[in-house]
């Protein structure tokens, strides 16, 4: 049962233009949400979060986007660049029993961005 | 930027062996992960730790084991390595800020077990 999904297993856009990434959950009680980009052969790196008690949190050219309702959020990144070019994940932040939070994690979508 | 370093980076060895996988972290964060990751996979976490002494299984059954003795070092040691054991290992750390604790990652070991 994947509780954070991402549908889109890859997405080709071009220099310049909007990229935007999807993610959907199922589970109500995530209440915090992340966004990861990843490298072949490296660890995940964090880009932006959003709280649930929001609906949109921008950082320079990435924005994210939650819609609780319809448990779906969203990265835009604007204006796209060659160096975006990598696996992006959606996480899901829930509390752990004696503190701290487990991540549930989308299985990504590869962006390709295209001269 | 965080600072949590892994070792090896890769790891290529024979059925049976005994490895350790490091993960350190220099930041003084109380929280530390241990995520499994198959290629074309989400992550899944292995284990966790709230502080020095505090080990936890995670979602994902796993054959390894971890401990914590100090609070910068959590490493990952399987007894015997078996060829079902080849993924990559991902080591991940948080300040204590309820559920919005973020994680930060290290680079990861690939490992591969012939």
């Amino acid at each position: 049962d994947q509780q954070v999904k991402q549908n889109s297993p890859s997405l080709s856009v071009q220099e310049g233009r909007i990229s935007i990434l999807n993610c959907d959950y199922t589970n109500s009680m995530f209440d915090y949400f992340l966004w990861y980009k990843k490298y072949p052969a490296e660890g995940p790196t964090f880009l932006i979060s959003i709280s649930s008690i929001k609906d949109k949190n921008e950082d320079g050219r990435f924005t994210v986007f939650l819609n609780k309702s319809a448990k779906h959020l969203s990265l835009h990144i604007v204006p796209s660049q060659p160096g975006d070019s990598a696996v992006y994940f959606c996480a899901a932040s829930a509390f752990l029993t004696g503190g701290g939070n487990k991540l549930t994690f989308g299985t990504g979508t590869q962006l390709k961005v295209e001269l | 930027e965080a600072d949590i370093y892994q070792t090896p980076r890769y790891l290529v060895i024979g059925t049976g062996k005994k490895i350790t996988l490091e993960c350190s972290q220099t930041m003084g964060h109380d929280k530390m992960y241990w995520y499994q990751q198959d290629p074309g996979m989400e992550l899944h976490l292995i284990h966790y730790s709230y502080g020095v002494n505090s080990t936890e299984k995670g979602d994902l059954s796993s054959e390894s084991t971890v401990s914590r003795i100090r609070t910068e070092h959590f490493p990952l040691t399987l007894e015997s390595a078996r060829p079902s054991h080849t993924s990559q290992y991902l080591c991940a750390s948080s300040l204590p800020s309820g559920s919005t604790d973020t994680q930060y990652f290290g680079p990861g070991t690939r490992l591969t077990v012939l």
